[in-house]
């Protein structure tokens, strides 16, 4: 899955319980994003970072939190506010989207949650 | 209808036959990109056409973009089983600081049945 790794593959949680998921990167690249995925259905952006120490909400950003301290490392917490956090969460990196440069996304293996 | 929708939602063809699955979309665009998704695993990109291209090839994958009925298709040829997979478009479009936004549509499933 081209440089990103996600941690752990499966994750199991408790109602109400907060709980950190893991993505990494080591393609240098400057822009991290994470996704959640719903059975059948698309993608939809929870939040993404262009630089270090910024990010900017998603369209789904309540009940999620993120950090970006290190270029590598974007990791996603889901809080106990999020109403239904059992889903498949992906994490993409990509250059800067810069006008005319080639900026597809490289995604991770993704981390299905399930609350229990 | 959502940016970058695709349709059909699911298709089902024998081994050997094309396939060909479409975008729609609402806003002015930078690029477009199609993406793959085997079941439970992150998404690979496959092909980007800029606003200014009309056709881009990949090995047997044919991409067209019609921007003036903000539409796109992905055409696979000679499909095999390997092909089997979820097919993604993703709209990206430039925001005001110069940073791209990159909007996913719902996805073509594909079966291809060797």
């Amino acid at each position: 899955d081209g440089g990103i790794t996600q941690s752990p593959k499966y994750l199991f949680r408790k109602e109400g319980q907060n709980v950190t998921l893991s993505c990494e990167q080591n393609l240098n690249h400057d822009a991290m994003y994470w996704y959640r995925q719903d059975p059948g259905q698309g993608l939809r952006l929870i939040y993404y970072s262009q630089i270090v120490n910024d990010f900017q909400k998603g369209d789904i950003a309540e009940g999620y939190s993120v950090s970006r301290e290190k270029k590598e490392s974007f990791p996603l917490t889901v809080t106990s506010a999020q109403k239904n956090p059992t889903a498949f969460y992906l994490c993409a990196s990509s250059r800067p989207g810069l006008a005319g440069g080639r900026n597809e996304q490289f995604f991770g293996p993704g981390t299905r949650l399930t609350v229990l | 209808s959502q940016q970058g929708e695709e349709d059909p939602q699911a298709l089902s063809i024998q081994e050997g036959e094309n396939a060909t699955m479409n975008c729609s979309y609402k806003t002015s665009i930078n690029n477009l990109q199609w993406y793959r998704q085997n079941s439970g695993r992150g998404l690979v990109h496959l092909i980007l056409i800029r606003s200014n291209e009309r056709e881009k090839h990949s090995g047997r994958l044919r991409v067209t973009l019609d921007t003036s009925k903000k539409s796109s298709s992905l055409l696979i040829t000679a499909s095999r089983a390997a092909d089997t997979a979820s097919y993604f478009c993703a709209t990206v479009e430039m925001n005001s600081g110069g940073y791209q936004k990159v909007t996913f549509g719902t996805g073509t499933k594909l079966q291809v049945i060797p």
